[in-house]
């Protein structure tokens, strides 16, 4: 089992709509979680950190469920620019790194 | 502009071709790594660099070699690159072990290895 699992999506909406992703995890011990977003052939860009209370910016919400180790993202009122891939990322204790999923993608449609 | 660079930015060689892909950033950053981003993997790390001559494997080293003789730089080399090692390359770079969630990542580095 992967250590971090994502629906690769993809994720078809228009615009304005409500979308929600979620993102497993299997170390139970893991500490800290983020979502990157990833333009196609880009570099990920930090979206945000998920804190144990949820975490708003704007119209993305997340927030993280540890009884059941996941985290999700909730984008409102989805715009064109929104359309990316979406990865998650957790920072298990005492470890320099970040494990990713392979990231589910969103496409906005007009 | 506060920026990690990496190149060359694509990539086409033979089977035991010795390459170097360069990475350098600018924001003095003390850690490094390197990814290498397959289709349904996501992002896998290679190696890293907590600082100047401190480097450690990440889950897919095998193949490659790295070094930090300076700060700003951290080149990723494969000696004897194979198919299997086509791929897209990551380099990223964060202030320090305890901020390494704020990755900044270089554009990506293009390989593919006939």
């Amino acid at each position: 089992r992967k250590e971090v699992e994502q629906d690769p999506g993809p994720f078809n909406v228009p615009e304005g709509a409500t979308v929600a992703f979620n993102c497993t995890y299997s170390n139970s011990a893991s500490q800290s979680f983020f979502w990157y977003r990833q333009d196609c052939r880009k570099e990920p860009k930090l979206l945000m950190s998920v804190y144990s209370s949820g975490n708003e910016d704007g119209r993305f919400t997340a927030q993280l469920n540890r009884a059941s180790q996941y985290i999700s993202l909730l984008i409102r009122d989805s715009k064109l620019s929104d359309s990316a891939t979406y990865l998650c990322a957790v920072k298990s204790g005492g470890y320099n790194k970040l494990i990713f999923g392979a990231g589910t993608r969103l496409a906005v449609h007009p | 502009e506060a920026q990690v660079t990496q190149n060359p930015r694509y990539l086409i060689t033979v089977t035991g071709k010795k390459l170097t892909v360069t990475c350098s950033q600018n924001m003095n950053h003390e850690y490094m790594s390197w990814y290498r981003q397959d289709p349904g993997l996501g992002l896998r790390q290679i190696y890293y660099s907590m600082n100047v001559e401190v480097t450690d494997k990440g889950d897919v080293p095998e193949g490659y070699k790295v070094s930090r003789k300076e700060k700003r730089n951290f080149p990723l080399i494969l000696e004897s690159p194979s198919p299997n090692q086509t791929s897209l390359y990551f380099c990223a770079s964060a202030y320090q072990r305890d901020r390494v969630h704020e990755q900044y990542f270089g554009p990506g580095t293009r390989l593919t290895v006939t």
